[in-house]
């Protein structure tokens, strides 16, 4: 059973446009939220988080949003450049300080 | 400042054979992890550890043993591997958790069983 899910494995924009990379998760016990990214043959490096305390988070071009109600959350970038271009991974942990819970992952394409 | 070290990048066993995976962290974080990653998943918690002497599974635990006789050293052991271990590994540190203190991550093991 997927307990994050990411239902779009690619996602292509255009320079200077907005990227919008969505995440549902089932487990009513997640409270905090983070998303990674990840270039080919590196590991992931931490991009943003969010408590579930709060329902909107920003860090410069980078803004992720918290809905509860709906158990979905969504990362933006504005505007996207091809630096951005990696995938995307969405994370939840909840109950535990010790264990992290992954989506799938989405490919994000920034076009020149 | 290295931060987290894995070694080897890549390996190729045959299926019985036994291996340890390295990782070494040089930020004196008290929590580190082992994670792999498949085709089209995402990544899987294998086992975590909280400080020296203390190791916990994660949601794969199965056919890995762990390890943490110091805060800097992590080895992931396969006893016997089989061919549905072929897989990428990554390991991980924070200071004492995965929430708040986000993790680093190593640049991962690529571990091909035959």
């Amino acid at each position: 059973d997927q307990q994050v899910k990411q239902n779009s494995p690619s996602l292509s924009v255009q320079e200077g446009r907005i990227s919008i990379l969505n995440c549902d998760y089932t487990n009513s016990m997640f409270d905090y939220f983070l998303w990674y990214k990840k270039y080919p043959a590196e590991g992931p490096t931490f991009l943003i988080s969010i408590s579930s305390i709060k329902d909107k988070n920003e860090d410069g071009r980078f803004t992720v949003f918290l809905n509860k109600s709906a158990k979905h959350l969504s990362l933006h970038i504005v505007p996207s450049q091809p630096g951005d271009s990696a995938v995307y991974f969405c994370a939840a942990s909840g109950g535990s300080n010790y264990k992290l819970t992954f989506g799938k992952g989405t490919l994000l394409t920034v076009n020149p | 400042n290295a931060g987290v070290t894995q070694t080897p990048k890549f390996q190729v066993l045959k299926t019985g054979q036994s291996m340890t995976l390295q990782c070494a962290q040089d930020m004196n974080h008290e929590y580190m992890s082992w994670y792999r990653q498949d085709p089209g998943m995402g990544l899987r918690l294998i086992h975590y550890s909280v400080g020296a002497g203390i190791t916990d599974q994660g949601e794969v635990p199965n056919g890995y043993n762990v390890s943490r006789s110091t805060t800097e050293d992590f080895p992931l052991r396969l006893l016997s591997a089989a061919p549905s271990q072929t897989s990428v590994y990554f390991c991980a540190s924070s200071y004492s958790g995965v929430t708040n203190q986000p993790q680093h991550f190593g640049d991962g093991t690529r571990l091909s069983i035959l």
